[in-house]
Formats: structure tokens, sequence, C-alpha cells
């Protein structure tokens, strides 16, 4: 089965409140995450990615925190905006191979 | 500057009959791979190809189902006597050589496939 999943499979927020999405790991292997964003209709986009030699690493409004002790990883969005509803996927590299593995995703929805 | 082009954008077809869904990478890129996803989940890796050799494909379903990327034109994914299970969304997502161990993907807006 696919070793990476999600705490949740849906996720409601209030425009301007910040948004937690987890995503846990089963691959010790893995030394490469990535966080894609999915909108209604469309591909994915990527948002932030982060190596297993970090712990934490910022974007513009989004910040991915990698725990590799417990295998987890999550992303979180400040100042959540609409346009920001979308389904979120986490996805990893598992050492040595060239595909990514992806998990089954979080529906966020951002309310006005 | 165009991104990762998919056609056809929706597909139908009746259950025996062929789909062929093609994938142009983004300009200078010349790894590909196909993803498939099913409503209300995530993606599932089918296959990743270089120009002109299949690198992976562990994720394709040994029957009925083929890739290719020839040296000219675009990735082709093929799938033949198709049936209902295979109705869903395939996407196409690029790499650049330089930067494939990164594991950043560009993908496609994707084709939907549905049979009837």
């Amino acid at each position: 089965g696919e070793s990476v999943g999600l705490h949740l499979p849906t996720l409601s927020v209030q425009e301007g409140d910040n948004s937690i999405i987890n995503c846990a790991y089963s691959n010790s292997a893995s030394d490469y995450f990535i966080w894609y964003k999915q909108e209604s209709g469309k591909g994915p986009q990527f948002i932030i990615d982060i190596r297993s030699n970090m712990d934490k690493r910022q974007g513009q409004r989004v910040t991915v925190l990698l725990n590799k002790t417990v295998k987890h990883l999550s992303l979180q969005i400040a100042a959540t905006q609409p346009g920001d509803s979308a389904v979120y996927f986490c996805a990893e590299n598992q050492g040595g191979s060239e595909k990514l593995v992806f998990g089954k995703g979080t529906k966020l929805t951002v309310n006005p | 500057n165009a991104g990762v082009m998919q056609n056809p954008r929706h597909l139908v077809r009746r259950r025996g009959q062929e789909a062929r869904l093609r994938c142009s990478p983004m300009k200078g890129h010349s790894h590909v791979y196909w993803y498939r996803q099913l409503p209300e989940e995530g993606l599932k890796f089918m296959v990743y190809l270089q120009k002109e050799n299949i690198i992976d494909e562990s994720g394709m379903p040994k029957e009925r189902f083929s890739a290719e990327f020839p040296k000219e034109g675009p990735s082709i994914l093929r799938i033949q006597q198709v049936v209902r299970g295979d109705s869903a969304a395939y996407f196409c997502a690029s790499s650049p050589e330089a930067d494939a161990n990164t594991g950043e993907l560009f993908f496609g807006e994707g084709s939907r496939l549905t049979v009837l």
C-alpha cells in the first residue's frame, strides 16, 4: 500500500486563520518531500519541498516541518485565503528512486 | 514558455476501444512521468520514461497499458480494450535532466478518460 498518508481528509478554516495540514510517511529511506496543491479540474502545483537533512523550510506564507523521528510532515499556511481552497498532497521521493509517491490528500476549505 | 501540455483534456471511450493520451513535456525536459488519479484519491505512479527509454514501469498494469516517449514527438500513454475501471484522470509530469533527482515534477492539466 501507499507509504504516504494523511491524518485528516478534510479541513475547514476561516479566512485569515492559519491552516495546518498533516502527513505521515513510513519509509525511513525517503529523503525528499514535496507538498502539492491541486485545484478542482487542474493538475498538481508545486508549493514547497524539503530534504531529509532539514526539519523546517519556509516559503511565502507556507512552512513545511519535517519530524523524522515520528515520520511526520506538516504544511502550515499563514493567513489562509479563499484562493488556498484546494486539495493538498504530500509526496515523497523514496531514496534512490526518481518517482514520487503521493498520499491521498487533504481537502482544505476556506470560509469567508 | 508553455508548461506540460496534455491532450485530449477529455476523452470518452466505449468498453473495448483504445485510448491514446499525449503529453508534451516542458521545453528542455527529457524526463516524463505518468500518474493516474481516481476521484477523491491521490496520484498513483504508473511509468517513468526518458527519451526512447522506459526507466520504471512498476506502476503500470502488465496488460493493455503501454507507454512510449519517442525521440521526436510527445509521450504517449496507450490503453487498449478499455474497461470502466480505466476511467480516471491521467496526469503527465516532466522534469529537467539536470534536476531529475530533486523530485520536483511539473504537471500538466491532465486527461480525463471516461469509459462508457
